[in-house]
């Protein structure tokens, strides 16, 4: 069993849908993730949560709003998706963000996105 | 900004055997963090091994262990007694300071890994 816990696991929606992807994780750890895996392409960073704060937003588009409730959750929510946001949406968890001791980063199963 | 660069886009092992996945990375920072990570078909993130780059010694977990050269900014993977199990698709990521207040972990694209029977 993982630590972090992402659902659904697959998500089908068109382009005029609101729908969420939802993360937790178990761990006790202070920092969260969104990232997007394509194919053919590397796992992009999309955002960094460190104690519900956001700390980073790598230029991703305004159809995905992240939020982070407390530091146990971490939702995505997506709107007017496009077919290229077609991929895998993995959340991942650390223990901390700032310290740069080199915490290991811990990842969920991922949710596959299809956007029709 | 670091890069990650993985050769190496498929390679094939026979069970039993030992294999060396290659990956290369460039920064100018003195302190980071190299890892592994393995995703089997389930699509999960598998942490396999890191280093610390201020350490000499090189990470050793099990049948997995590491050849660091810093000074070449070489980070290669060694699977021995490779087993069915093994095969995925192994990731080399680099964690350094993202100057944002944060540390980014920067991933290479991959290299897709077949254990033989």
């Amino acid at each position: 069993e993982t630590g972090v816990t992402q659902t659904p696991r697959h998500l089908v929606m068109g382009m005029t849908n609101k729908k969420s992807l939802k993360c937790e994780q178990h761990l006790g750890h202070n920092a969260m993730y969104w990232y997007k895996q394509s194919a053919k392409k590397p796992l992009e960073l999309m955002f960094v949560y460190s104690l519900e704060e956001r700390v980073e937003n790598n230029s991703v588009p305004s159809r995905f709003s992240p939020e982070c409730p407390n530091s146990s959750h971490l939702f995505l929510h997506l709107h007017t998706l496009q077919p290229e946001d077609s991929a895998l949406y993995l959340c991942a968890s650390s223990q901390d963000l700032e310290t740069g001791s080199g915490n290991t980063i811990y990842f969920g199963e991922g949710s596959w996105l299809t956007v029709v | 900004a670091q890069t990650v660069t993985q050769s190496q886009p498929e390679m094939s092992v026979q069970e039993a055997e030992t294999v060396t996945l290659s990956c290369t990375y460039d920064t100018s920072e003195n302190n980071y963090y190299l890892f592994w990570y393995k995703q089997p078909p389930s699509r999960q993130m598998i942490l396999v091994i890191r280093q610390e780059a201020y350490k000499q010694q090189n990470a050793t977990e099990n049948r997995f262990s590491v050849n660091f050269q810093k000074a070449a900014k070489s980070f290669s993977l060694k699977i021995s007694d490779s087993q069915l199990g093994d095969t995925a698709m192994y990731f080399c990521a680099f964690m350094g300071y993202s100057g944002a207040g944060s540390y980014q972990l920067t991933f290479g694209k991959g290299t897709k890994l077949s254990v033989i029977p």
